[in-house]
């Protein structure tokens, strides 16, 4: 079974600065799903970022990039020119490849942003 | 925009009940999911479904079932409440099995209190 690790709970960021949120997950597959998922205080979760493992190039979305290092299992979110509405709990989270691909999430890691 | 509906956002059982949670998607979406939101643990899935009428076990499906008769709505049944199964119930769904297609859009959770 797959199983996703966020080892940073809680981590804060000073407004402008950048953060790295850490996500290491297990798997014997060679192609899956990797994404970061964002659940900002009582709204919806929604997507931040996604990577196909099979792609070697580090996906990118405005001022949020991953590096995902597929060896060492390692999918990390990197938050440039941090806002205030970037404080949310963010989710690592794994899906297998195929319609009944199981679907596993990491802990959460809060992310507090400082004025 | 993609919109999962989950149908209460709070609930307050007694224990012992039978309780339905529904989710219901406007967009035309082949999987959904159910998951379960908990302080220091993440999402956990409990069931997902990839068609009409299949069903797949998540990692944590004691003590729930679920139905799928039609493509929009899953829903999750717990078929005697209990205490420990006081949680955010979150809904999710995707449109099938690529990159593109593997975003889960979530519902905005259903806090269920089990007394």
């Amino acid at each position: 079974a797959q199983t996703v690790t966020q080892s940073q709970p809680e981590m804060s960021v000073q407004e402008a600065e950048t953060v790295t949120l850490s996500c290491t997950y297990d798997t014997s597959e060679s192609d899956y799903y990797l994404f970061w998922y964002k659940q900002p205080p009582s709204r919806q979760m929604i997507l931040v970022i996604r990577q196909e493992a099979y792609k070697q190039q580090n996906a990118t979305e405005n001022r949020f990039s991953v590096n995902f290092q597929k060896a060492a299992k390692s999918f990390s979110l990197k938050i440039s020119d941090s806002q205030l509405g970037d404080a949310a709990m963010y989710f690592c989270a794994y899906r297998s490849k195929g319609n009944a691909g199981k679907s596993t999430f990491g802990d959460g890691t809060t992310l507090t942003v400082k004025p | 925009d993609v919109k999962v509906t989950q149908s209460s956002r709070y609930l307050v059982k007694r224990t012992g009940e039978k309780v339905f949670l529904e989710c219901v998607q406007d967009m035309d979406h082949e999987n959904m999911f159910w998951y379960r939101q908990d302080p220091g643990l993440g999402l956990r899935l409990i069931y997902f479904s990839y068609d009409v009428k299949m069903k797949e076990k998540g990692d944590i499906p004691e003590g729930y079932s679920v139905s799928r008769e039609k493509k929009e709505r899953f829903s999750l049944i717990l078929e005697s409440a209990s205490t420990n199964q006081t949680s955010m119930y979150l809904c999710a769904s995707s449109l099938g099995d690529s990159l593109a297609k593997n975003i889960q859009y979530f519902g905005a959770g259903t806090r269920l209190s089990v007394l």
